[in-house]
């Protein structure tokens, strides 16, 4: 397979707990992003790296959230002390940097449920 | 306000109809227009760039409207298959991130 794979793709956990999402963008893609998505609305931007770079973040990106891309490839997103409100589901996309008008490719995502 | 508005819908139009969705942006400085594909409980892809010029890709029409800050997407010849939500994004000019409108929902009927 080679597009954007999410893991897991469905995660319960319990209020209070912390969670991790790992993404693996399209091998030759350096640029890496995360959203969220809840019912009803459009995929909202969290973060995005280039290579291992955490270049630009989201006021939506509180203190509890943190993303990291360690050697410019895979990433993973942490969600610390969940609250209800973070059930959504979550989205990552890379693109190639080369591309001038490039759209991104999506992987299927991680729904997450707090209880 | 929110930067990228749609009519959340849903249009319902029988198979063979043309049916047109509009977007309004907010932000002038918006560089990149895109119009993206959701089907019910799986990711965004990608539909088609919108150029300045207006493009066609199929049965699909984009255009864009820089003075207005409007996009349209028309779709000729209705298939049952078209039935998603159709997301309008744009990207802001010196960002990589993309803004996505709430989406228009579609259901194409036999």
């Amino acid at each position: 397979d080679t597009g954007v794979s999410q893991n897991p793709r469905h995660k319960i956990t319990k209020r209070g707990q912390n969670v991790t999402f790992r993404c693996d963008p399209i091998s030759e893609h350096n640029r890496l992003y995360w959203y969220r998505q809840t019912l009803g609305q459009g995929p909202e931007f969290l973060t995005y790296f280039q290579n291992e770079a955490q270049l630009e973040k989201s006021r939506l990106l509180s203190d509890r959230f943190s993303a990291e891309r360690p050697k410019g490839s895979f990433s993973t997103l942490e969600i610390q002390r969940t609250e209800q409100g973070d059930s959504a589901m979550y989205l990552c996309a890379s693109s190639l940097a080369l591309e001038a008008t490039e759209g991104y490719t999506f992987g299927s995502g991680t729904r997450l449920t707090v209880v | 306000r929110k930067e990228v508005e749609q009519d959340p819908g849903p249009f319902n139009v029988p198979e063979g109809a043309t049916v047109a969705f509009n977007c309004t942006y907010s932000n002038s400085a918006s560089q990149s227009f895109f119009w993206y594909r959701q089907d019910c409980r799986k990711e965004p892809k990608l539909l088609m760039s919108v150029y300045s010029s207006g493009n066609e890709d199929g049965r699909f029409t984009a255009q864009l409207n820089r003075a207005s800050q409007y996009i349209s997407l028309l779709i000729r010849d209705s298939k049952l298959s078209d039935s998603a939500t159709y997301l309008c994004v744009v990207r802001d000019t010196g960002r990589r991130a993309l803004t996505f409108g709430s989406g228009t929902r579609l259901q194409v009927q036999p």
